[in-house]
């Protein structure tokens, strides 16, 4: 149980266009979910935090209009990278609580997402 | 504020010896801590956590961390190393604050044959 997944894995694109990434809670339901991103090898910085059916709640020096965040179900969260520049290429990580569970401040992580941006 | 610190940047072991990573923690209550492990190219796994109750916390894969609140510790231990344990390994804190969580900058574990 507990699985995350994250959809591509891997994603290539040109600098100006805008790639999306789902983060999807398979066999829980997740009310939180939080994006990372992690440069080679350092540790994971958290982007935001995703509540489903609100507004997502972006970490200090994060543009909120440049990574767009929407969690429309409990099982989905989606992190859209509008724009991107060759400087937001990095690996970015979701992960979600299980809202359900006593451990609820225990976070599932998802395989992570690579992007490279040309 | 809530923060780690990792002191150990990378530790080398030979197979079949015993491991210790540091971690120290500060956080201005009763923190819950995660170690967890990371292989190239992939998420993280949680390996053990700690909230409450027996200090000595069981993990998966054989790993085990001693919370020590005197010395802000959580250290992670293992008696016998594989050569499959290698990796990244990252200890975390976190509490109420809308259940995010700080995580340490990684120890990376090189496991000798």
């Amino acid at each position: 149980g507990a699985v995350v997944s994250q959809h591509p894995s891997w994603v290539i694109c040109k600098s100006g266009t805008s790639v999306k990434i789902e983060c999807r809670s398979l066999d829980f339901q997740a009310t939180t979910m939080f994006w990372y991103r992690q440069f080679p090898k350092q540790s994971l910085m958290l982007m935001a935090t995703s509540n489903e059916g609100s507004k997502a709640t972006y970490e200090q020096g994060v543009e909120k209009d440049k990574f767009l965040i929407n969690h429309a179900s409990l099982t989905l969260s989606t992190l859209t990278v509008t724009s991107a520049h060759p400087e937001d290429s990095s690996f970015y990580i979701c992960s979600a609580r299980d809202s359900t569970s006593g451990w609820a401040e225990t976070q599932y992580f998802g395989p992570g997402t690579r992007l490279l941006v040309l | 504020a809530q923060s780690v610190t990792q002191p150990d940047i990378h530790i080398t072991v030979s197979e079949g010896a015993s491991l210790e990573l540091r971690c120290n923690y500060s956080y201005g209550a009763t923190p819950y801590l995660f170690w967890y492990v990371q292989s190239p190219g992939q998420g993280l796994q949680l390996l053990l956590k700690y909230f409450s109750g027996d200090t000595l916390v069981q993990g998966i894969k054989g790993f085990e961390a001693e919370f020590k609140r005197s010395q802000s510790s959580f250290n992670l231990r293992k008696p016998s190393v594989h050569w499959s344990d290698a990796a990244e390994y990252f200890c975390a804190v976190g509490g109420t604050n809308a259940g995010k969580s700080t995580f340490g900058d990684g120890t990376t574990l090189t496991v000798k044959p």
